[in-house]
Order: C-alpha cells, then structure tokens, then sequence
C-alpha cells in the first residue's frame, strides 16, 4: 500500500488568504506531483519535481508555487486563493527508475474558496 | 495539440463484462496506463502496456494497439465494487503523463 498523506483533506477558505497544502511519502521516491482536478474532469498537471531542490510547472497555468527541499515532502503554497482555485489537489509520487513509473497518488485536498 | 477520448460513462451488468475504449494523440508515446479512481477517492494504478497486444490480469485486461492509437480496458465478472471512473493516462514523449477524463462505470444488479 502507497504511503503518501496529503493535508488538510478538506479546507474551506476566504479569498485572498495566503494556504499551503502538504504532501508527504515514506517511499522514498525522487519524483513527485501536483494534480488538480474537477469533478468528472481530467487530471491537469501543475507542478513536479523529479528531486531535491528540483521543481518544474506543468501543463496547466497556476498561481501556486511549490519547494522540494526534502526527499519526501513536497508543499504546494497559494499566495492569495480565489474562487477560481476551487478545486480537487491530487499529490502523486513514482520511484523514477523504470519506465512503468506508476503512480502513487495521495488522498486529496478538496479546496473551497469563498 | 495532445489528446485522450474516452466514453463519458457506460453502464453494465454485475456479472457481465465491459470493454472500455481509449484513443489518443500525443506527441510521442511512451506507454499507456489505466488508472481506477472510486468516487471522492485517489486514482490506483491498473494496468501498463508499451508494446501492442494484449496484458492480462486477474479479471481485469488490457489491450494496446499503437499504430492505432487506441487501448482498451476489459473487465470480466463484474462487481459492484467495480463501479468507479476509469482513466486513461499515456506518457508523452517527454515523459509527461497525459490524462483523459475518465469514463464513469455503473454497475447494475
């Protein structure tokens, strides 16, 4: 079973205030994820990392932000949230050392912002 | 552009079998996964096909054909349990996953 936590689960916000969503695993692996999601809608890749001090934006324009300091943990910071970043916010992470790279995902962030 | 389509949502009988399509257009192509991902839940890995044909696993299977750019997921003996959203994912030819929307299975006694 896949070790990865993501907190808070839930979190209903007011615009413009500044939160960071955590995610953590204990596998030990180098590359980690940052999804968003809608109901009934595609994941959208908005950050990943592939190491330590290591990060990269993906296909989806956002106004997050994230570090990778530690092998293991892997924040996601929005600086002033809107109700435009109401949303699902899936962590995922994979070893990245053979090419079937599965995916490990975290249970999710479901943010609601007011 | 890069592009996954599956059907939105299929119905089936417990105890049937289902086939769920996937095409795709990518730029460049690196294998394609099935992911299962149940209502409010996380996505969980399925399946991974790289090379044409046809993977089996337990009741689940999938088949690849990449000249055609399309795959399939094939679930035997359905359950209840197996009602769930079904996603389509294939790595691009920078190593990105692309996702498709998934297709929302319901499961009918």
């Amino acid at each position: 079973e896949a070790d990865i936590y993501q907190t808070p689960r839930y979190l209903v916000i007011g615009t413009g205030k500044k939160i960071t969503l955590e995610c953590s695993q204990t596998m030990g692996h180098d590359k980690m994820y940052w999804y968003q999601q809608d109901p009934g809608m595609e994941l959208h890749l908005i950050h990943y990392s592939y190491g330590v001090n290591s990060t990269e934006k993906g296909d989806l324009s956002s106004e997050s932000t994230v570090s990778r300091i530690r092998t293991e943990h892997f924040p996601l910071t929005l600086e002033s949230a809107r109700p435009s970043h109401t949303s699902q916010y899936l962590c995922a992470s994979s070893p990245g050392t053979s090419d079937v790279e599965t995916q490990y995902f975290g249970p999710g962030t479901r943010l609601l912002v007011l | 552009g890069q592009n996954i389509d599956q059907p939105t949502e299929m119905t089936a009988t417990e105890g049937a079998i289902v086939q769920i399509n996937c095409t795709y257009q990518t730029s460049g192509f690196n294998g394609l996964f099935w992911y299962q991902q149940h209502a409010g839940e996380a996505p969980t890995f399925l399946s991974y096909n790289v090379l044409d044909g046809l993977e089996e696993k337990g009741r689940f299977s999938s088949f690849l054909s990449r000249s055609k750019g399309y795959s399939y997921l094939l679930l035997k003996e359905l359950q209840m349990k197996d009602s769930a959203s079904y996603l389509c994912a294939v790595k691009d030819s920078n190593y990105q996953l692309i996702w498709g929307a998934g297709t929302k299975l319901i499961i009918k006694p």
